[in-house]
Parts: structure tokens; sequence; C-alpha cells
């Protein structure tokens, strides 16, 4: 079976610090996709990353960087020196290769961040 | 064009009403995806439509009917909806062919059934 969990399901910070929002996935697939979206308060799901799993090397995007590590089947995501656009929704997200139509998705983080 | 479009953006319809949402993309994509979302929770999906052809269909109850016209739109009907209904239906797109791509979703449409 697949499954995501995103334990944390609500974060607060206060502008310019940063906040790793944590991602465990369970999945007995060879190979399998990771994702991140954000869903701000207006309702769209917009896309953030995609890692194969074959590919652990972690990757920076601006203030985002995403840790990988298989081994503890984690896929953390940090933003560095929040803003209050940061705030929103959160979603990890994983779909096996042989089925690449269905996202098994977490339940969430709602991140706020105070100016 | 990176966009998905919805419409309506709102919808309060009643028990006994018949309505439809409406999803388009124009970015060559060849899956559309319908999902939909309660607050608090997760997107749920729903459809998934593989070259304007029913691929996938989570046992989604009859009253919630798809239609794929063209390859660039997507609709669901509504028919004798319950008050359970009301959410956020999200509507979404991704490439077919060559590796996988993330999917590219629409604002939504938040539907209300009074």
């Amino acid at each position: 079976a697949q499954k995501v969990t995103q334990a944390q399901t609500e974060i607060s910070v206060v502008e310019k610090e940063d906040v790793t929002l944590d991602c465990v996935y369970e999945t007995r697939d060879t190979t399998y996709y990771l994702f991140w979206y954000k869903q701000p308060p207006s309702g769209e799901l917009v896309f953030l990353i995609r890692r194969n799993s074959f590919d652990e090397q972690n990757e920076i995007s601006g203030r985002y960087s995403w840790n990988f590590q298989k081994s503890t089947s984690s896929f953390n995501f940090t933003i560095t020196a929040s803003q209050v656009v940061d705030s929103a929704v959160y979603f990890c997200a994983l779909s096996s290769t042989y089925n690449t139509d269905k996202l098994i998705f977490g339940t969430g983080t709602r991140l706020q961040v105070f100016p | 064009d990176t966009e998905v479009t919805q419409t309506p953006k709102h919808l309060v319809m009643g028990m006994t009403n018949k309505k439809s949402l409406k999803c388009e993309q124009h970015m060559g994509h060849r899956a559309m995806y319908w999902y939909k979302q309660k607050a608090k929770k997760p997107p749920e999906l729903m459809f998934v439509y593989s070259y304007e052809k029913l691929s996938i269909n989570e046992s989604v109850p009859s009253r919630f009917s798809p239609e794929c016209p063209n390859s660039s739109l997507l609709n669901l009907h509504l028919h004798a909806l319950q008050p359970e209904d009301s959410a956020l239906y999200l509507c979404a797109s991704r490439g077919r062919g060559g590796p996988v791509n993330e999917q590219f979703f629409g604002p939504g449409t938040r539907l209300t059934v009074l």
C-alpha cells in the first residue's frame, strides 16, 4: 500500500524564520515519484517540485530547498527566510511509475507566517 | 500558456438542479482529471480522462457525470446532488508521453448544495 504522512498539521512562524515541512512516505514500488504542491487560500494547487526515486540529489530553488532521503523514506521541504506570502497549505504527494495518474496526497501542513 | 481555467468560480445549487462545471487547458495535455476537495482535507481523485477516453472512475456516484468533448475541454455534469457534495472541485491536466510530468491544477469551483 502507498501512503504519505505529513505529521505537522499546522505550523506558525514569524517572518524571516526558516521552517521545515516534513513528509514521510510508504511504498513497495522500486520506482516512484514525489511531489510538493502549495495551496494558497485562493484554492489552486501550485506545483513546486517533482522528484524521481532514482534521483536523491537535494534541490534548491531560491528560498526553497528539498531534502530527499530514501533511507528514511522522507522528502522534507525547507523554506528559508519565510515570508507572509508563503502562508498556505502544503501537500506532499506520491505516485507510482505503474500508475502515474494517481497522486497519493498527504493530509497537508498549514503554514502561517506572521509579519 | 501553462494555465488550467475553470468556470464558474462559485456555484450554489439546489438538490433538484442540473448544472455543469467546465475546465479548459491549452497546453496540449492529453490527460485531464477531476478532484473533489473538502475543507481541511487533501484532494480526492474522481475521474481521469486519457486521450479523451475515461480511464479511471474512482467509484463516483452517478449524480456526477464527466464528459470530455475534446482534448482541451473537460466538463462535470451535476444532477440531484446532496448537501454533502458541497466542496471545492478541482480540475487538472498533465502531458502524456516522455518522462512523467506533474499535474497542473486549475483554481477550482466552490460548490454549495442547498
